[in-house]
């Protein structure tokens, strides 16, 4: 059982560069989310997904976009890359009913 | 004000200490309370979770919550230098979408 898989693990980008963060869980679960994660900021919600073709926006979204075509896969996508996103990227997801969000392992991410 | 408040460490003790973790918050409308233990360069993994006020007990890791104050705490007994991690609160209502209010993590080192 795999879980929460991410890729690429690391990514270094120049300003202004576009790149999807690829998340895709095996557990059946409805919902997934993307986090930031900041030195001593904790973990920021960007976006978030009840289900198969249904988004919302977190606490953070402005230059990320995102879409759910199937329950496994959430990507997110960031258009013009700028410094202000490099960030350790965290997908996560949960089963309907339940409270506990399961974490993949991370997508560090530099943009220079 | 933050909705969660959580002192960033670093806390550092010998082994076998006791471990006090804290968080409060300011929303009233939480209701489920977790710990994440994250290793460095990894993701959050789920520790602990309760809903009611009062202790719940996991081998050397008792969590607790006082609705009333709200407060909640992570306690690790017999601390091994495996427990040196981050470890972070969250908390959710059942009104919030489905989403996590995450606390800004606490750096713990246990040393020989």
């Amino acid at each position: 059982n795999a879980g929460v898989t991410q890729t690429p693990k690391f990514r270094i980008l120049k300003i202004g560069q576009s790149m999807t963060l690829q998340c895709t869980q095996d557990m059946n679960h409805n919902y997934m989310y993307w986090y930031r994660q900041d030195p001593g900021m904790g973990l920021k919600l960007i976006y978030y997904s009840v289900g198969a073709g249904i988004t919302d926006k977190g606490e953070v979204p402005n230059g990320y976009n995102v879409s759910r075509s199937t329950t496994e896969d959430f990507p997110l996508r960031l258009e013009l890359a700028a410094p202000s996103q490099t960030s350790v990227y965290f997908c996560a997801s949960k089963a309907g009913g339940a409270d506990t969000q399961y974490f993949g392992p991370g997508t560090r991410l530099t943009v220079l | 004000q933050k909705e969660v408040e959580q002192d960033p460490g670093p806390l550092s003790v010998p082994e076998g200490a006791i471990v006090s973790l804290n968080c409060t918050y300011s929303n009233s409308a939480f209701q489920y309370f977790m710990w994440y233990r994250q290793y460095s360069r990894k993701g959050p993994e789920l520790l602990m979770y309760t809903y009611s006020s009062g202790n719940k007990e996991d081998g050397r890791f008792t969590a607790q919550v006082d609705k009333s104050s709200k407060y909640i705490s992570l306690f690790i007994r017999d601390s091994q230098p495996s427990d040196s991690a981050t470890y972070l609160c969250a908390m959710s209502d059942p009104g919030g979408g489905n989403k996590l209010t995450f606390g800004t993590g606490t750096q713990l080192k246990v040393e020989l």
